[in-house]
């Protein structure tokens, strides 16, 4: 079965850092583009950052560059999304989703498949 | 850079068809392809129309997209009880460089 599979729900401390993951299985993980989505509490969904994992090419929203990093292992079929610095307005769900199908260009892309989510809690 | 613009809400009784309405610009909708998504209460996002008109298999077609200038549309035919959630349209913007999500609409089935 296709499917991504995200890390478990976390509560941290503003200030502490964090790194959550999104592991694929089913298909070529280090073939598809796969991404993060934010969904704050009773809010629509933003586009965070998306990153292949062949070779580590990654974009970020404007919004998120220099608050998170996104990376991947290739070897271990996972992506991740870290923060160093949490705040409390972090607090929220993160959503992994991979590529669903191949385009020709990366403005093509749909995101097909979604993990579970990841529920973010940062909290003094 | 301008976020697509949905209504917040919209509604039918079962049967009835249902269209969703998403303003964007020039930079994303009016020269990108638009993608639909469905999240129904307590779930994930699916994907449910890709490239402004295509379904996923799997996918009713009951369900349909459309796009002219610088606006899609979702129209859902004949619609039932599961078919409640929130729908969120989605564009490559060319000055963000990166995707944006309309606001989403919750549908209800009264």
């Amino acid at each position: 079965e296709v499917q991504l599979v995200q890390s478990g729900a976390e509560v941290k401390k503003p200030g502490e850092s964090l790194k959550i993951s999104c592991t694929g299985s089913g298909y070529k993980f280090s073939g598809y583009w796969i991404g993060w989505v934010r969904q704050m509490p009773g809010k629509g969904l933003e586009w965070v950052a998306i990153i292949y994992p062949d070779d580590s090419d990654n974009r970020y929203s404007p919004a998120f560059e220099g608050h998170v990093t996104i990376s991947a292992d290739k070897s271990i079929s996972t992506a991740y999304l870290e923060w160093s610095s949490l705040k409390a307005s972090d607090t929220a769900i993160y959503y992994c989703a991979r590529q669903g199908r191949t385009v020709p260009t990366l403005r093509t892309l749909d995101f097909g498949l979604w993990g579970q989510g990841t529920l973010v809690t940062v909290s003094s | 850079q301008s976020v697509p613009t949905q209504p917040p809400s919209a509604s039918g009784t079962p049967g009835q068809r249902v269209t969703i309405s998403c303003s964007g610009s020039s930079s994303n909708i009016g020269s990108n392809t638009v993608n639909w998504y469905q999240q129904l209460p307590g779930t994930a996002p699916k994907l449910l129309m890709y490239r402004d008109i295509y379904r996923p298999s799997g996918v009713p077609d009951r369900f349909s997209g459309s796009k002219s200038g610088t606006s899609a549309s979702l129209a859902i035919s004949g619609l039932q009880s599961e078919d409640e959630a929130d729908y969120y349209c989605s564009s490559w913007d060319d000055s963000l460089d990166g995707w944006v999500f309309g606001g989403g609409t919750k549908v209800t089935v009264l």
